[in-house]
């Protein structure tokens, strides 16, 4: 089983709102990414947990929050989100000692 | 330093003809090596990957693609294209020790009918 699940597929939420995007992988895979993707682009890396430990941190605004509550879970926490944070935001995971990236489905985020 | 770099921005073929989706890497060691593909409004999934075994590398759908180290090359290829073909194609090369990924810029593939 090669899947990791992504909640929602789609978020529309205001400038003020606090929201929380969900990802969940069983594959025994201890690390875990998010990235963001905006339309045409390759995905651009923001986060990486390796044994639900912040490992890297891309410079990313504050306004992004990731959370890392066990081996099988991951969450990005959304608050005060401007116009351009609208892109696609996906979770990936990771073996150990593989180097291949297993990603969701991805949240489609729009920011009005 | 490592980097990605694909040939085309966009490849059309026909139906039924062959696929050659061109990538070059810089790397200043034995990389690992990733074809990625993205059909519309979908994430991403894996096509193949080499990790210094054989150099012919098959993947899902019928996509291959050769580790040619003296050409610094990893072309992408399909005997047959089919429609369901249809998507944005990432060459990827893997930062061995820090879970970082080094994408190319993308090539969509156009399939005429």
């Amino acid at each position: 089983d090669t899947e990791v699940t992504q909640t929602p597929k789609h978020l529309v939420m205001g400038m003020t709102n606090k929201k929380s995007l969900k990802c969940e992988q069983h594959m025994g895979h201890r690390a875990m990414y998010w990235y963001k993707q905006k339309a045409k682009k390759p995905p651009e890396l923001m986060f990486v947990y390796s044994y639900e430990k912040l490992s890297i941190n891309e410079s990313v605004p504050s306004r992004f929050s990731p959370e890392c509550p066990n081996s099988s879970l991951l969450n990005l926490h959304l608050h005060a989100l401007q116009p351009e944070d609208s892109a696609l935001y996906l979770c990936a995971s990771s073996h150990p000692t593989r180097y291949e990236q297993y990603f969701g489905p991805g949240t489609r985020l729009t920011v009005t | 330093a490592q980097s990605v770099t694909q040939l085309d921005s966009h490849v059309s073929v026909s139906e039924g003809t062959p696929v050659l989706l061109r990538c070059n890497y810089s790397s200043s060691y034995s990389p690992s090596l990733f074809w990625y593909v993205q059909h519309p409004n979908k994430g991403l999934q894996l096509l193949l990957k080499y990790t210094s075994a054989a150099t012919l590398v098959k993947g899902i759908n019928g996509f291959e693609a050769e580790f040619k180290k003296s050409e610094t090359s990893f072309h992408l290829t399909k005997p047959s294209a089919h429609m369901s073909d249809a998507a944005e194609y990432f060459c990827v090369v893997s930062l061995d020790s820090n879970y970082q990924l080094i994408w190319g810029a993308g090539t969509k593939l156009i399939i005429k009918p």
